[in-house]
């Protein structure tokens, strides 16, 4: 099993539109967890932390289940400038010093006029 | 906004010559790493350096690779001999002192062996 698995997409959506990526993780020892968005050929950036509540960001909205190992990011009212691949990243262990991010293969997003 | 500098974005390299990368960390920072992307595939973590040592590397870090701070802002890694499959986007990132804090990404250097 994959460390990190993503649907690899591409996923093809109209303005407008509220987009979901998944994302699951197999080492339950896995501490933090992102969302980062690469663009073509760029560096990933970081777009936001998963947290065990939930969080929100704007149109962004990242959730985590720890027993289900599993992430999620929902986009509403999903703009141009969104189009981009958006990475799954877990972090094992960062308490000791440790930052050994993991990342998911992506999942292309493609928003469409 | 800070941001971390690499040296060159693109370099084209006959195989088995040597290679560096060059890296300039956001000032403040205290750790360092390097990842790199092959063509289509995900992001790979190949190291982390702290204190004037590698704290951690993968499996992809081998014999070949070697990494350097020469002064208080540089930080480089090395490729010994470079193989065909060295061919990817090599990403330098730093961080500051403390767990929750972001890594950051420079903008690659783009390595071609031929």
């Amino acid at each position: 099993r994959k460390e990190v698995e993503q649907d690899p997409g591409p996923f093809n959506v109209p303005e407008g539109a509220t987009v979901a990526f998944n994302c699951t993780y197999s080492n339950s020892a896995s501490q933090s967890f992102f969302w980062y968005r690469q663009d073509c050929r760029k560096e990933p950036k970081l777009l936001m932390s998963v947290y065990s509540s939930g969080n929100e960001d704007g149109r962004f909205t990242a959730q985590l289940n720890r027993a289900s190992q599993y992430i999620s990011l929902l986009i509403r009212d999903s703009k141009l400038s969104d189009s981009a691949t958006y990475l799954c990243v877990v972090n094992r262990n960062p308490g000791a010093g440790s930052y050994q991010l993991t990342f998911g293969k992506g999942t292309k997003l493609s928003v469409i006029p | 906004e800070p941001e971390v500098t690499q040296t060159p974005s693109h370099q084209v390299t006959q195989m088995g010559q040597e290679v560096i990368l060059r890296c300039v960390p956001i000032s403040n920072h205290l750790y360092f790493y390097w990842y790199r992307q092959i063509l289509g595939q995900k992001v790979e973590f190949l190291v982390s350096f702290y204190n004037n040592e590698i704290s951690e590397k993968s499996e992809i870090f081998d014999d070949q690779f070697s990494v350097e701070r020469p002064d208080g802002s540089n930080f480089t890694l090395k490729i010994r001999s470079t193989k065909l499959e060295d061919s990817a986007m090599y990403f330098c990132a730093s961080r500051d002192r403390g767990s929750g804090n972001t890594i950051y990404f420079g903008e690659g250097s783009w390595l071609t062996v031929v």
